[in-house]
């Protein structure tokens, strides 16, 4: 599975729009984006995912570059309990096993 | 509805001691696993099964023993516990295999 890269840490205004990075320049043809977050003291959650398309659900978009070697996870209006450690990680869904490598993630921190 | 369940959620207990920590999902996921996040905050994965069948054991001391009495529980018994075993481990469960929906956390102490 590929490797990715992103900030240890970002601060974001509360209400403003939250842009996390993350960087996979070694992601194969097959290998999708993940992304989730862990909330203090809480089990990770998963937030979206996508292959070469753009991606909206009720959480978050995301955006991923047309050569796929980054991407970007926006939360469109950031709230204080949004604060957290975003994960991005690429992986193959089909024939997998399920093996998710977490790396160290990029801590976001909300303020008022 | 609680969809990942674990207990319990604060384990304290000495060195050498044998304890288990019990997962229930009610997702109807037919995939389940263990991770270990250490203090480092470091989240590993440990087993996953899936329909009851082992599919992924990392390099874990075979002290740790995952069992899956059918396909909504995975619970994780653990022999002569180390100090080094103190973590917070997280079960999760998944339909596809990537999504995957985390429990709360078991805090597992030895002293």
């Amino acid at each position: 599975d590929a490797k990715t890269t992103q900030p240890p840490s970002m601060d974001c205004a509360e209400g403003r729009a939250a842009n996390l990075p993350c960087n996979h320049s070694t992601i194969s043809g097959n290998e999708y984006v993940y992304w989730y977050r862990q909330i203090h003291s809480q089990g990770p959650q998963y937030i979206i995912h996508g292959l070469k398309n753009n991606e909206t659900n009720e959480m978050a978009s995301l955006i991923i570059t047309e050569d796929r070697k980054s991407s970007t996870l926006i939360l469109p209006h950031a709230t204080l309990r949004d604060t957290a450690v975003y994960y991005c990680i690429v992986s193959r869904p089909w024939g997998n096993t399920g093996k998710l490598i977490f790396g160290q993630g990029t801590t976001l921190q909300v303020k008022p | 509805d609680t969809a990942v369940s674990q207990t319990p959620k604060y384990l304290v207990t000495q060195m050498g001691n044998d304890k288990s920590i019990k997962c229930e999902q009610n997702l109807g996921h037919d995939t389940m696993y263990w991770y270990k996040q250490d203090s480092k905050k470091f989240l590993k994965i440990m087993f996953s099964y899936n329909n009851k069948e082992l599919i992924i054991n990392e390099t874990v001391p075979n002290r740790f023993s995952p069992k899956s009495p059918d396909k909504a529980h995975l619970n994780l018994h653990i022999n002569s516990l180390e100090l080094g075993d103190s973590a917070v481990y997280f079960c999760a469960s998944s339909q596809e295999k990537n999504e995957q929906y985390f429990g709360p956390g078991t805090r597992l102490t030895v002293t």
